[in-house]
């Protein structure tokens, strides 16, 4: 079946502009996570969400960041104003139950590489 | 806080056994994962331990013991294709967010 996508798969922009980034977890999966990660480091944590309730957004870098999944399905991560330090991959997972309790891996997309010029 | 501390890189030879290591604190836990990255690709699933002991799959095994705050991975028999980063991921017991570490590199030679 399908996995995570991730839309789009590369992105360049120009610093100050808005970007958006998508992301569609597997069919059914109620938990879908934001990832960032820099070259040669694991998986820094941005957000995560249950259905469409926003669990945990601790990550998030500053209020540049927000994210959204209204319907309990695709996600959009966006940021504002984007600066060069917001270069990176982003990653998006989902797991098919919510964390915790139980054994419960995630399913990582292939990301989406940003770079602000 | 949470910290979570593995080695940065390892090196083994094809058909041994490496074990890597993951030492971890946090305010709450709620189980300990193990991921595997190939370069250029998405992190995969390898193992989950919430409860001390060996969990054994296949060539991969993965321990744990919660009052060392410590978890291992196993591989046994190596293969070139086991050449990859292994990500340590803790679990919070507070808000259920996952938290990596920076991932050991290794590199297995014929």
């Amino acid at each position: 079946g399908a996995g995570v996508s991730q839309s789009p798969r590369y992105k360049v922009t120009k610093r100050g502009q808005d970007v958006a980034l998508r992301c569609d977890p597997i069919s059914g999966h109620v938990s879908l996570y934001w990832y960032r990660q820099a070259l040669g480091q694991g998986p820094e944590f941005l957000t995560y969400f249950n259905y469409e309730a926003q669990q945990d957004k601790s990550g998030l870098p500053n209020d540049r960041f927000s994210a959204e999944r209204p319907e309990g399905s695709i996600s959009t991560l966006t940021i504002q104003r984007t600066e060069q330090r917001d270069s990176a991959m982003y990653r998006c997972a989902s797991s098919l139950l919510p964390p915790g309790g139980a054994e419960n891996e995630q399913f990582f997309g292939p990301g989406t590489r940003l770079t602000v010029l | 806080g949470q910290n979570i501390d593995q080695p940065t890189e390892m090196t083994a030879t094809e058909g041994a056994i490496v074990q890597i290591n993951c030492t971890y604190q946090t305010s709450g836990f709620n189980g300990l994962f193990w991921y595997q990255q190939h370069a250029g690709e998405a992190p995969t699933f390898l193992s989950y331990n919430v409860l001390d002991g060996l969990e054994e799959k296949g060539r991969f095994s993965s321990f744990l013991s919660r009052s060392k705050g410590y978890s291992y991975l196993l591989l046994k028999e190596l293969q070139m294709k086991d050449s990859a980063s292994y990500l340590c991921a803790v679990s919070n017991s507070g808000t259920y967010k996952y938290i990596f570490g920076t991932g050991t590199r290794l590199k297995v030679l014929a």
